[in-house]
């Protein structure tokens, strides 16, 4: 799986826009960008995943980059509840693939 | 979504005994499934990967004689901490892909393992 990189940390105020960004710069043309994040003590949740197009869900939008080496998990209205660590992964989408999580980005939101 | 549920979600053990910690995928089946470690302020280290009706694949580091895997059927899969000792003392946690339409994994809440 292609390795990325994301921020330690971040702050974001209660009611803005968050936008954490992950790099993915050796990307394969078969692999997928997976978000997911982890609260504390709690296991991981999943939150959105992309090829190529921006999705969005309930939880999220996702914008990748048109050279995918690159995207953005943005949280259009923050809340409390939202602290958490956030995990930009890549992997392909096959059932028997793995996720190997990285460093991730430790996300505040503070009121 | 898909639920997994872990349990315990905390032992304590004694030094040198085993623990078995169970995964289930509650409302779908799931061929595969993997287990992982973290240690407090750590990322998610993946153990193991375990295959309905086959031998678990570990990862390079991991004692498969330590952490036996069972996943006897596609809902359920089992990790057995043999002769524990404190270092093994960490947060475990399994995750299920189902099998067919979706790919994303979904992942139980977590077992809390403390050694004595």
């Amino acid at each position: 799986d292609a390795k990325t990189t994301q921020p330690t940390s971040m702050d974001c105020a209660e009611g803005r826009a968050a936008n954490l960004p992950c790099n993915h710069s050796t990307i394969s043309g078969n692999e997928y960008v997976y978000w997911y994040r982890q609260i504390h003590s709690q296991g991981p949740q999943y939150i959105i995943h992309g090829l190529k197009n921006n999705e969005t869900n309930e939880m999220a939008s996702l914008i990748i980059t048109e050279d995918r080496k690159s995207s953005t998990l943005i949280l259009p209205h923050a809340t409390l509840r939202d602290t958490a660590v956030y995990y930009c992964i890549v992997r392909a989408k096959a059932a028997g693939n793995k996720l190997t999580f990285g460093g991730g980005t430790r996300v505040l939101v503070k009121p | 979504g898909a639920v997994v549920s872990q349990h315990p979600s905390r032992v304590i053990c004694k030094s040198g005994t085993s623990v078995k910690i169970e995964c289930r995928s509650l409302d779908f089946q799931a061929t595969t499934m993997f287990w992982y470690r973290q240690f407090p302020k750590q990322s998610l280290m993946l153990m193991a990967t375990s295959n309905e009706g086959s031998k678990a694949t570990y990862e390079q580091g991991v004692e498969k004689d330590k952490f036996l895997i069972n996943h006897a059927s596609l809902t359920l899969s089992t990790l057995t901490v043999t002769s524990a000792h404190p270092e093994d003392s960490s947060f475990y946690i399994c995750s299920a892909i189902p099998t067919g339409f979706h790919t994303e994994a979904f992942f139980g809440q977590g077992t809390r393992l403390t050694v004595v």
